[in-house]
């Protein structure tokens, strides 16, 4: 079993939707919690951050974290065309925080 | 500023062959760090450096793969005797201080795809 779970979609939404992407994970060590975003033929880039149960909002993105579920969420609201891309949940904790665990990553396709 | 660069950005060899990948991390970065990003996979962890030191190599797969960080800046990622199953994006991405500082953010490059015949 892996240390993170996540659907690897692909979802596809209309312009204007509300998209949920979620993981859950296993590992109780995972403190910090992070949503990439990842482009056709491109590296990650960080979206978002939290190490704390609870939402946390910028912009047209809120992530959510329960510990006690192990269970992590980002939506998007008001998706747009070019917020296509596939989100990748990421982990790290105390003692592993040289590295970080992702999960599949769910391909977004939002249509027009 | 520039951001992670990695070269070449396309590879392809044949089995059993060797093969060097090279990241070129953020100036001033003094952690880098390199992932393997199998096709439908998330990116898996290989090896972490401190400055010249591999801090974690926990992630390398066997001792086919080596990697090096001589002067503290640019590393390479060493593949010996390659497999069909090491076909996959290597990436590499750098962070300020490292150290185990959770809240540091890792910058990825955009990877390098190695096609193994």
């Amino acid at each position: 079993q892996k240390e993170v779970e996540q659907d690897p979609g692909p979802l596809s939404v209309p312009e204007g939707a509300i998209v949920s992407l979620n993981c859950t994970y296993s590992n109780s060590a995972f403190q910090y919690f992070m949503w990439y975003r990842q482009y056709s033929r491109k590296g990650p880039e960080l979206l978002m951050y939290t190490y704390s149960s609870g939402n946390k909002e910028d912009g047209r993105f809120t992530a959510q974290v329960d510990k006690s579920s192990k269970y992590i969420s980002l939506f998007i609201r008001d998706s747009q065309p070019s917020d296509s891309a596939t989100y990748l949940c990421a982990m790290k904790g105390t003692g592993t925080a040289s590295k970080l665990t992702f999960g599949t990553g769910t391909r977004l396709q939002v249509t027009l | 500023g520039a951001g992670v660069s990695q070269t070449p950005s396309n590879k392809v060899t044949e089995k059993g062959k060797y093969v060097e990948l090279r990241c070129d991390p953020i100036s001033g970065h003094t952690a880098l760090y390199w992932y393997r990003q199998s096709l439908g996979q998330g990116p898996e962890f290989l090896i972490y450096f401190q400055g010249t030191g591999a801090a974690d190599d926990s992630g390398l797969p066997n001792d086919r793969f080596f990697a090096v960080r001589p002067e503290g800046s640019v590393s390479t990622l060493k593949i010996q005797r390659t497999e069909r199953g090491d076909s996959a994006v290597y990436l590499c991405a750098s962070s300020l201080y490292g150290s185990g500082l959770l809240q540091e953010t890792q910058y990825f490059g955009p990877g390098t795809r190695l096609l193994v015949l």
